[in-house]
């Protein structure tokens, strides 16, 4: 299984509004990620786990707050988000750098559409 | 430190004909590379990968890059376009633990 799966599809939230986006994967990677992308623009990182353990927040403002119960399971809980939080939000999964094979190849899976109102 | 550019931002070509989308690479390291492909509202899928082994790379769809140290290349490339290769491209480069760092990205239309 070469698939990383998210849910949900989209999701509609208002600014005060509290929301979760998860994310899974059972290709035995042990590093997790979570990236932001806006309109036209490459995906920007947000978080990274590595062997369940937060290793780069990359300053994203506590209105989100990441989570890794499993090391198949990622979450990303969402509260009090502002219009401008509105993008479509990844996740990613990968051995751990270097690994087995000495190079980062991260599988994608197809995002959760997120409009904050 | 480690970066990527993207030519073009945009590329046309007609049904049939060859693809060209450029990515200059800089990095301290010994680079891995890759190519990834977005359709509309899709999540990324990898098209190939460079991880020092050859220097011509072969992908999924048809696609291959060329891994050109002198020049710090990596252009992909194809020999016919087909309606389904419309998408965004971006080229990546990972020189060293879990970051990758993107390139802003190339939109490839394909004309009948």
């Amino acid at each position: 299984d070469t698939e990383v799966t998210q849910t949900p599809k989209h999701l509609v939230m208002g600014m005060t509004n509290k929301k979760s986006l998860k994310c899974e994967q059972h290709m035995g990677h042990r590093a997790m990620y979570w990236y932001k992308q806006k309109a036209k623009k490459p995906p920007e990182l947000m978080f990274v786990y590595s062997y369940e353990k937060l290793s780069i927040n990359e300053s994203v403002p506590s209105r989100f707050s990441p989570e890794c119960p499993n090391s198949s399971l990622l979450n990303l809980h969402l509260h009090a988000l502002q219009p401008e939080d509105s993008a479509l939000y990844l996740c990613a999964s990968s051995q751990p750098f270097p690994g087995l094979a000495g190079y980062n190849e991260q599988f994608f899976g197809p995002g959760t559409r997120l409009t904050v109102l | 430190a480690q970066s990527v550019t993207q030519l073009d931002s945009h590329v046309s070509v007609s049904e049939g004909t060859p693809v060209l989308l450029r990515c200059n690479y800089s990095s301290s390291y010994s680079p891995s590379l890759f190519w990834y492909v977005q359709h509309p509202n899709k999540g990324l899928q990898l098209l190939l990968k460079y991880t020092s082994a050859a220097t011509l790379v072969k992908g999924i769809n048809g696609f291959e890059a060329e891994f050109k140290k002198s020049e710090t290349s990596f252009h992909l490339t194809k020999p016919s376009a087909h309606m389904s290769d419309a998408a965004e491209y971006f080229c990546v480069v990972s020189g060293g633990g879990n970051k990758l760092t993107f390139g802003t990205g190339t939109q490839l239309k394909v004309e009948l």
